[in-house]
């Protein structure tokens, strides 16, 4: 356990709806990560929070997915209007302050869509 | 955008051998990160390689930087079956963005 969670631990839901994941990093870590990986392959970034203010977006992120840190602490990601595309692991990292940028990953959230 | 690339994917060795993982990576880091990853959990963090020259060992495991050649290595002595998981190496361009390698899925054969 690295101090990061993630909430839920699956979720399954049918094409069309919308979804949104939690995620509670280290407690004194500013920087906040959001990353998807599929099956076989390596994370790929989402988008990442220093404090509260959203720094980078990747381009592949498309209209449909936002994320908030609204206080500097936990995070929310959502998706909406869901595709059988977005079917991957979640997963959530946080980076504490002038260390050494090593990222500790919470357990991830799996999503199924139907 | 940063390209990083590991090789072998795949990696089945038997108990008590050696061998190296490459993660090669097409523009300039300074920092390397290497994660380990057991079926169905989220990512440990193993090494983290600060500048070129650095090595890393921990246990069974030694992580080496050339930051000239844009290359890191993982190498495994006398390999265990607690070895098998999958290995991830990553970087970072600015140190905001981090790029991963498809992992070595490495299988550990008694």
């Amino acid at each position: 356990d690295t101090g990061v969670s993630q909430d839920p631990r699956h979720k399954i839901t049918k094409r069309g709806q919308n979804v949104t994941f939690r995620c509670d990093p280290i407690s004194e870590h500013n920087r906040l990560y959001w990353y998807r990986q599929t099956l076989g392959q390596g994370p790929e970034f989402l988008t990442y929070f220093q404090n509260e203010a959203q720094l980078e977006k990747s381009r592949l992120l498309s209209d449909r997915f936002s994320a908030e840190r609204p206080k500097g602490s936990f995070s929310t990601l959502e998706i909406q209007r869901t595709e059988q595309g977005d079917s991957a692991m979640y997963l959530c990292a946080s980076i504490r302050a002038g260390g050494t940028d090593t990222q500790y990953f919470g357990p991830g959230t799996r999503l199924t869509v139907l | 955008e940063l390209k990083v690339e590991q090789n072998p994917l795949f990696l089945s060795m038997q108990e008590g051998k050696n061998y190296t993982i490459y993660c090669n990576y097409s523009t300039t880091s300074d920092r390397l990160y290497w994660y380990r990853q057991d079926p169905g959990k989220s990512l440990e963090s193993l090494f983290v390689l600060l500048s070129n020259g650095a090595v890393k060992q921990e246990g069974r495991l030694m992580a080496s930087l050339d930051t000239k050649a844009r290359l890191s290595t993982l190498h495994i002595t006398a390999a265990v079956h607690d070895l098998s998981a999958t290995y991830f190496c990553a970087v970072s361009n600015t140190g905001n963005q981090f790029y991963f390698g498809t992992g070595t899925s490495l299988t550990v054969i008694p």
